[in-house]
């Protein structure tokens, strides 16, 4: 069974301060790993991506740390926000899929105190 | 109307009811998704359109009938379902190409099953 496991459920982190959200997954066939935030009513949204062959990639106040050897990856929210505040999903995706599978995470519910 | 949009948004049916959700796609996708999401656990796919053809059924109940009459409409019919099917249902869309790259999400039908 394909697994995806994130850590923690849930975080609470000062406005400013650090998030940090961790996965680590299985198979090693996978080929593309999206965290995707989600906010109370709405749908979950992609918001940073990344594949195998890089280490970190940045976009603004995210980044993702990828650790192939280790299997794990992770999301890290510089300068919380209360606006950060929402559920988050990381996921994977099997380099052999062409119907668009993705594997996700239990996901994190971030709280941002301001 | 823009994104993906999903009705109704909220649904309560009896164990013998049979209902339907509606998902509808303005962003010109040719890939489709159902997705099942309960508390606490990762997203679940449940099935997959490419071009109006199920590309993937994640070992669904029958009782869980999904519909894909054109590349911008998804439906799931519902009958004879169980308490424990009570959960988000979130419908997505994507490029067919880039399935797995990048979807997006609808707000999601909340269904509980009384």
């Amino acid at each position: 069974q394909q697994q995806v496991k994130q850590s923690p459920q849930s975080l609470i982190v000062q406005k400013g301060g650090i998030s940090i959200i961790n996965c680590a997954y299985e198979n090693t066939a996978f080929d593309y790993f999206p965290w995707y935030q989600q906010f109370p009513g709405k749908g979950p949204a992609l918001l940073i991506a990344i594949r195998p062959d890089v280490s970190e990639k940045k976009e603004g106040r995210f980044t993702i740390s990828f650790n192939k050897s280790a299997k794990q990856f992770s999301l890290h929210i510089m300068d919380s926000q209360p606006g950060d505040s929402a559920t988050y999903f990381c996921a994977a995706k099997g380099s052999s899929s062409n119907t668009g599978k993705l594997i996700f995470g239990q996901g994190t519910t971030l709280q941002v105190k301001p | 109307e823009t994104g993906v949009t999903q009705t109704p948004r909220h649904l309560v049916m009896g164990m013998t009811n049979k209902k339907s959700l509606k998902c509808e796609q303005h962003l010109g996708h040719n890939a489709m998704y159902w997705y099942k999401q309960s508390a606490k656990k990762p997203l679940e796919l449940m099935f997959v359109y490419n071009f109006k053809e199920q590309t993937e059924n994640n070992s669904v109940p029958s009782r869980f009938s999904p519909e894909c009459p054109n590349s911008s409409h998804l439906f799931l019919h519902l009958h004879t379902l169980q308490p424990e099917d009570s959960a988000l249902y979130l419908c997505a869309s994507s490029h067919a190409r880039l399935a797995g790259y990048e979807q997006y999400f609808g707000p999601g039908t909340r269904l509980t099953v009384t």
